[in-house]
């Protein structure tokens, strides 16, 4: 069980909207830790798309956008495009664990 | 081009060991903070270890209990992953990747380069 939660999986049609939460407590995401966003293709490595809560790295599409109140984050998607279908990993730290980089359980993203 | 690429993976019997290496290419492998990361089959990320960028900080996941054992040789771009008393939960394609920073430590650092990840199995 991962120490950010995830849903599973979330689908939409094609040009919808869609979000993915990353659930933390106060000793992670509540403790003001940064929370960073992958995407995984099927059979690729992980690809930074959100770092520190809501910046996103040269060459991303300002489609994905980061936020993060409280102990939560979220990952948004607009104008869902097929492409876009892939796993994402949302990830902070936390303070409990020695030196403890934490990785939210991914979200299968499916677009219908 | 900046890059990072994996290998010593392969099949192993329970019990063990393996070396990982991960070359660093296309950027001043000495400034960065170093990461392995892995992910069973059909599971998600797991963080494994992190090497500061002159090896004097070092951190491991607590699941591994002192089996595994991270390195680093700057004047050879290298990064690696030493994995004793290995076990069939240890299966798992294991990525290196680079922390977001330079020069600095942050500890809740992203991870902008990844390598392609190299593919470990333990079985007898």
């Amino acid at each position: 069980q991962s120490v950010l939660t995830q849903p599973p999986s979330v689908s939409e049609a094609p040009g919808q909207r869609v979000t993915i939460s990353c659930t933390g407590s106060s000793s992670n995401i509540g403790a003001g830790y940064d929370v960073h966003w992958y995407q995984q293709l099927p059979g690729t490595a992980p690809k930074l798309l959100i770092y520190g809560n809501f910046i996103r790295p040269s060459g991303v599409p300002d489609r994905f956008s980061g936020s993060k109140s409280g102990t939560s984050a979220s990952l948004a998607i607009t104008g869902l495009q097929a492409e876009d279908e892939a796993d994402y990993y949302c990830q902070s730290f936390d303070s409990r664990l020695s030196g403890s980089v934490v990785f939210g359980g991914g979200t299968k993203l499916t677009v219908l | 081009e900046v890059q990072l690429v994996e290998s010593g993976g392969g099949l192993v019997k329970p019990g063990g060991s393996l070396r990982l290496s991960c070359a660093a290419s296309g950027f001043t492998f000495s400034n960065y903070t170093m990461n392995w990361v892995r992910q069973a089959p059909g599971r998600g990320l797991e963080w494994v270890s992190s090497i500061s960028s002159t090896s004097t900080y070092i951190y491991y996941a607590d699941s591994l209990k002192g089996r595994f054992t991270i390195s680093r040789d700057n004047a050879k771009n290298s990064l690696y992953l030493q994995m004793d008393s290995l076990r069939a939960e240890d299966t798992a394609v294991y990525y290196c990747a680079r922390d977001l920073a330079t020069m600095i430590i942050v500890i809740d650092d992203a991870f902008d380069i990844w390598g392609q990840g190299t593919v470990v199995t333990v079985s007898s």
